[in-house]
């Protein structure tokens, strides 16, 4: 049990339509980060946001966005989807004192389905 | 470019030894991560390396090599449930975690 809760836990749409997923994580978790993972493939970095702003982001388009919240939950919100999409989304916390040796908490992740 | 490589598949048998290699090019280096994950679930942690050696922790140790740029995580006394894909991830200069592809781990009886 890690603390972090995303929803919905499967959703499927179609190309074209937009989509927004949700990450609320442990009491205090200031640093959120949302991956991609396809299947077969490690997590791939999409974005990080802390206190509020994003501080870091991957290789991923514009349509691709999020916010963080004062309570520290978040969304990603994907616009335009596309087949290539279709992914498990995870979102992962990091304690607010942590360093760099702090591991990332991860939620279960939001199945996503393209068709 | 950043880039973590690790195999795609391995097969161990119950009660034996595996180990799991990790190659990794970040820029800068803030240390590396070992995950665990079952399908269609989330990964979990395991390990974190920042200096020389090898941390034991239990069946699992997670050894580094900074100079070589190169990880291995060894599991002892495999048992079935240890069948997983098991994830490398190298923390570079901005914190960020560059993640490997995931090697599968089947374990047979």
């Amino acid at each position: 049990e890690t603390g972090v809760t995303q929803s919905p836990t499967h959703l499927i749409k179609t190309r074209g339509q937009q989509v927004t997923l949700r990450c609320s994580s442990q009491s205090g978790h200031n640093t959120v980060s949302w991956y991609q993972q396809a299947l077969g493939q490690g997590p791939q970095f999409i974005f990080q946001y802390y206190r509020e702003e994003e501080n870091g982001r991957g290789n991923f388009p514009p349509r691709f966005s999020g916010l963080q919240f004062p309570n520290y939950s978040s969304e990603l919100n994907v616009n335009a989807l596309e087949l290539d999409d279709s992914a498990l989304y995870l979102c992962a916390s990091i304690h607010p004192l942590g360093g760099g040796d702090q591991p990332q908490h991860f939620g279960d992740g939001t199945r996503l389905s393209i068709l | 470019g950043q880039n973590i490589d690790q195999p795609t598949e391995m097969t161990a048998t119950e009660g034996a030894i595996v180990q799991i290699n990790c190659t990794y090019q970040t820029s800068g280096f803030n240390g590396l991560f070992w995950y665990q994950q079952h399908a269609g679930e989330a990964p979990t942690f395991l390990s974190y390396n920042v200096l020389d050696g090898l941390e034991e922790k239990g069946r699992f140790s997670s050894f580094l090599s900074r100079s070589k740029g190169y990880s291995y995580l060894l599991l002892k006394e495999l048992q079935m449930k240890d069948s997983a894909s098991y994830l490398c991830a190298g923390v570079d200069s901005n914190y960020q975690l560059i993640w490997g592809a995931g090697t599968k781990l089947i374990i047979k009886p």
